[in-house]
C-alpha cells in the first residue's frame, strides 16, 4: 500500500515570496491533516479536512496561507508572502475517517526554508 | 487546552543498555495516547498506540505504558541499538483525532 506522497520534499525562498505545497493522501483515506513543526518542538497542527470540506482550521494564520482539498483527495498548502518564521517541516497526514483510535499515517514533509 | 510534554528532551546511551522517555499531558480524558518515531529528514512512523483503557502495549523490544490519572506515559527501549537513535514523540488526540505533541526526546544510541 503507498503512503502519504509530498513534494517538494525541500524549498528555499526569499521572504515575501510565495510557495505551495502537495499532498497525495493514502488511497481511500477521508480525513487528511497539515502540520507545522519547527525545528526543536513537535508537530502542531493548521488544518484538518474531511473529504473535501474543512473540519478545523482555527490555527492557520490566514493571512498568509491558505489550503484547499478539490475533490476530496490530493491537498495544497500554500504561504502567501512567506515570512522568515514559515521556516519549518509542513507534514501532511491522513487517516481513514476522523476517529479518536484511527491510526494518523504521515507523509516525509515538505522542509521549507525562508531566507 | 491540552499540553504535552516530554523529558529528557535527548539522551545518549551506550548500545545495548535499557531506557526510559517520559510522556506528561495536562488533561488525562485521553482517548487514547500514540508513540512516533522521527527520524531525520523524514516523516512520523507510528510505534504503538495504547487506548485509554489499556495500560500496557509491546511491540518487539518496545514497551508502553499509560497512566491516565497521574497523566503520563513512559516509553522503555529495551537492549537498546544504534538503529534506534531518533527523535520519539508522543500525542494525545482530541476532537476530530487533532493529535497535540509533544516536543519530542532526541536519542542516541553509540557503539
Amino acid at each position: 500500500e503507498a503512503g502519504v506522497a509530498q513534494s517538494p520534499r525541500y524549498k528555499i525562498i526569499e521572504k515575501r515570496q510565495s510557495v505551495a505545497f502537495w499532498c497525495n493522501p493514502i488511497s481511500g483515506h477521508a480525513t487528511l491533516y497539515w502540520y507545522q513543526q519547527i525545528l526543536g518542538q513537535g508537530p502542531k497542527l493548521l488544518i484538518q479536512f474531511q473529504n473535501n470540506g474543512v473540519v478545523d482550521d482555527s490555527q492557520l494564520p490566514k493571512d498568509r496561507f491558505s489550503a484547499e482539498r478539490l475533490k476530496g483527495v490530493d491537498s495544497t498548502l500554500k504561504i502567501q508572502p512567506a515570512k522568515l518564521e514559515d521556516s519549518a517541516v509542513y507534514l501532511c497526514a491522513s487517516t481513514l475517517m476522523a476517529g479518536n483510535t484511527d491510526t494518523q499515517y504521515f507523509g516525509p514533509g515538505t522542509r521549507l526554508t525562508v531566507l | 487546552k491540552q499540553e504535552v510534554t516530554q523529558i529528557p528532551a535527548a539522551l545518549s546511551v551506550p548500545e545495548g543498555e535499557n531506557l526510559v522517555l517520559n510522556c506528561s499531558f495536562t488533561d488525562s480524558a485521553i482517548y487514547n495516547l500514540q508513540w512516533f518515531r522521527q527520524d531525520p529528514g523524514k516523516g512520523l512512523t507510528s510505534l504503538l498506540l495504547i487506548q485509554s483503557s489499556q495500560r500496557e502495549q509491546t511491540s518487539g523490544r518496545l514497551n508502553a505504558s499509560l497512566d491516565k490519572s497521574s497523566g503520563r506515559s513512559t516509553l522503555y527501549i529495551a537492549a537498546s541499538q544504534p538503529g534506534d537513535s531518533a527523535t520519539y514523540l508522543c500525542a494525545v488526540p482530541g476532537g476530530g483525532n487533532k493529535l497535540t505533541f509533544g516536543t519530542g526526546t532526541q536519542l542516541k544510541v553509540e557503539l
